[in-house]
């Protein structure tokens, strides 16, 4: 099993630029969350899907939006890249149930914006 | 709102020097802390979960152990492979989104 996998693993875009980031995830898990990390700040959600077709907004959503039409993939969208977005992202899945249980994270992908 | 802090920010270690990473948490009912470890350039990988307070878990060197108000992360003889930066979380009844601290530098010097 390949476990979460992120691509890309590094983007530079200028401001104003749209990208995709793609994650997908092979454990069959329904859960599936974005999170960008900051110097100094910590993890934080961005938002997050609780099962195929459905996504939801996390602590830091403004700028993003995302997409799970297939189980095994989320997709995070940047519409118009800001300097402010300039970040590492992960992404992570973790099984139904118990809202605690362990969630698996993904390599990370580092996005600069100009 | 739920909030978690982690100290020291940066620990400096020699080989065999035990010492203890602190996490200390606000949040309106606890449903779990969790640890984690994360290597420079990659994503955290998972250490424990602790659901209430008194309980004590173990991984080789590493003991972690909870109380009402923070938990602390036990290193006994680290070693060189053990630096990395070890990450703080808590999931609460107020919210089911998982609140990181901004975690612990642990260097452990040979």
């Amino acid at each position: 099993n390949a476990g979460v996998t992120q691509t890309p693993k590094f983007r530079v875009l200028k401001t104003g630029q749209s990208m995709t980031l793609l994650c997908a995830q092979d454990m069959n898990h329904e859960y599936m969350y974005w999170y960008r990390q900051d110097p100094g700040m910590g993890l934080r959600l961005i938002h997050y899907s609780v099962g195929e077709g459905t996504t939801a907004k996390g602590e830091v959503p403004d700028g993003y939006n995302v997409s799970r039409l297939k189980k095994q993939n989320f997709l995070l969208g940047l519409e118009s890249a800001a300097p402010s977005q300039t970040s590492v992202y992960f992404c992570a899945s973790r099984p139904p149930g118990r809202t605690y249980n362990e969630q698996f994270f993904g390599p990370g992908t580092r996005l600069t914006v100009l | 709102e739920d909030q978690v802090t982690q100290s020291p920010e940066a620990l400096r270690l020699q080989e065999g020097e035990s010492s203890s990473l602190n996490c200390s948490y606000t949040v309106s009912g606890l449903r779990g802390l969790f640890w984690y470890r994360q290597d420079p350039g990659k994503g955290p990988e998972f250490l424990f979960t602790l659901y209430s307070a008194g309980e004590e878990k173990e991984k080789e060197r590493l003991k972690a152990t909870l109380t009402k108000k923070e938990s602390f992360l036990h290193i006994t003889a680290p070693k060189p492979e053990d630096s990395a930066t070890y990450l703080c979380a808590v999931i609460s009844y107020n919210n089911n989104d998982m609140r990181f601290g901004a975690g612990t530098r642990l260097t452990v010097k040979p």
